[in-house]
């Protein structure tokens, strides 16, 4: 089945360490998006990639990196300077900008 | 820009009872929308979306909702509740007319259902 895979499921950091969050979709989808979602808030977006090899920011890019090598593939890292990283983070895709978006289950990072 | 309002916080039913949240949009023109489940600790599912082919948009689980231009609205509603659509729901209008490819999500539905 094709669908969005994100690993790991849980995922803890220590202070002043990097951390990368795998995001992998096999629908042969243009558009990949990265967010993040924080308890009774709703997903905020933080990077978004149309084409391999072109990515943007998005509204809380601060603190966060993404590459886009592969069409199938999107990871984010979260870096040392992103000083709350504590959260729920969503990937997904679509076939085009207009399409409804597919999400994978989540990452849940959290600070040790 | 497309925006939409979803006026209920919280919502609250009986099993079997029917199911309506609310979702107004404000938009220049004729929108996508797409209405999304969040379950939890899971990623968001797409329920159902309207593209303007049709003004009643059947989904999945049961779920509808209705395009209704005149009152700006597309409430997502279902006759009979379970206890499995307990969850976070989502109504978020369509990316195009926006920047390239950003969809805006608001603070949901928490919909609660009681045996």
């Amino acid at each position: 089945d094709g669908g969005i895979t994100q690993s790991p499921k849980y995922l803890f950091r220590k202070e002043g360490q990097n951390v990368t969050l795998s995001c992998e979709q096999n629908l042969n989808h243009d558009a990949m998006y990265w967010y993040r979602q924080d308890p009774g808030q709703g997903l905020r977006l933080i990077y978004y990639s149309q084409i391999v090899n072109d990515f943007q920011k998005g509204d809380i890019a601060e603190g966060y990196s993404v590459s886009r090598e592969k069409k199938e593939s999107f990871p984010l890292t979260v870096t040392s300077a992103q000083k709350n990283p504590t959260a729920f983070y969503l990937c997904a895709s679509a076939r085009d900008y207009n399409q409804p978006q597919h999400f994978g289950d989540g990452t849940r990072l959290s600070i040790l | 820009a497309q925006s939409v309002t979803q006026l209920d916080s919280h919502v609250s039913v009986s099993e079997g009872t029917p199911v309506l949240l609310r979702c107004n949009y404000s938009s220049s023109y004729s929108p996508s929308l797409f209405w999304y489940v969040q379950h939890p600790n899971k990623g968001l599912q797409l329920l159902l979306k309207y593209t303007s082919a049709a003004t009643l948009v059947k989904g999945i689980n049961g779920f509808e909702a209705e395009f209704k231009k005149s009152e700006t609205s597309f409430h997502l509603t279902k006759p009979s509740a379970h206890m499995s659509d307990a969850a976070e729901y989502f109504c978020v209008p369509g990316a195009g007319g926006t920047s390239y490819g950003k969809l805006t999500f608001g603070q949901g539905t928490i919909l609660t259902v009681h045996p």
